[in-house]
């Protein structure tokens, strides 16, 4: 099992670019979660779906869509980025929601 | 306000020395907490839970209730625990939404 997967690892964007962050699991896990990562600020709950086709938001939504078409993916969509979404994105999953499996991380600079 | 602190950012310790790390939560109902760890260059990973009552890599929590606490302990700290650590509360109704403090470093000197 290849767990959580990201991509990119690190992306460089300017104002008002977009850009899609990929997520996948390969533990047929329902819930799937998008953090981004400050410093000073721990981990801050983006989006969420329990399943395929249900999608919420969380802590801090905007800026950022999200869909989930497949139990397997949930990408994390940048509309126009902007300075303040420069931070390390976290993607995870759980069968349970209990224990929550998490990707490597994307490095995003947006200057 | 942030439900869940951890007044420390960085806590730093002598190798053999006793470690706790502090975390405070803020929560109505019935709270699912947990530890989380970040090892330099690797994933965030579960270190325990508290309905679990587990002791992990020597690391063992005590939710307290009536302090809306639960510290992280470890009687004898070693160089390899340096690392982030996360509390985390669970809310929602499937515990789906999780909310995490912001963070200590540890940092065990040799």
């Amino acid at each position: 099992n290849a767990g959580v997967t990201q991509t990119p690892k690190f992306q460089v964007l300017k104002t008002g670019q977009s850009m899609t962050l990929q997520c996948a699991q390969d533990m047929n896990h329902e819930y799937m979660s998008w953090y981004r990562q400050d410093p000073g600020m721990g981990l801050r709950l983006i989006h969420y779906s329990v399943g395929a086709g249900i999608t919420d938001q969380g802590e801090v939504p905007n800026g950022y869509n999200v869909s989930r078409s497949t139990t397997e993916d949930f990408p994390l969509r940048l509309l126009s980025a902007a300075p303040s979404q420069t931070s390390v994105y976290f993607c995870a999953s759980s069968e349970t929601s209990y224990e929550q499996y998490f990707g490597p991380g994307t490095r995003l600079t947006v200057t | 306000a942030q439900r869940v602190t951890q007044p420390e950012k960085l806590l730093s310790v002598f190798k053999g020395a006793p470690v706790e790390l502090k975390c405070n939560y803020s929560y109505s109902g019935s709270p699912e907490l947990f530890w989380y760890v970040q090892y330099s260059r690797q994933r965030l990973q579960l270190l325990l839970r508290h309905i679990s009552r587990e002791s992990i890599k020597g690391f063992t929590a005590d939710l307290n209730k009536g302090e809306t606490s639960f510290h992280l302990k470890k009687p004898f700290a070693q160089e390899e625990d340096s690392a982030m650590y996360y509390c985390a509360l669970g809310e929602g109704d499937y515990g789906q939404n999780f909310v995490f403090g912001p963070g200590t470093r540890l940092s065990v000197l040799p």
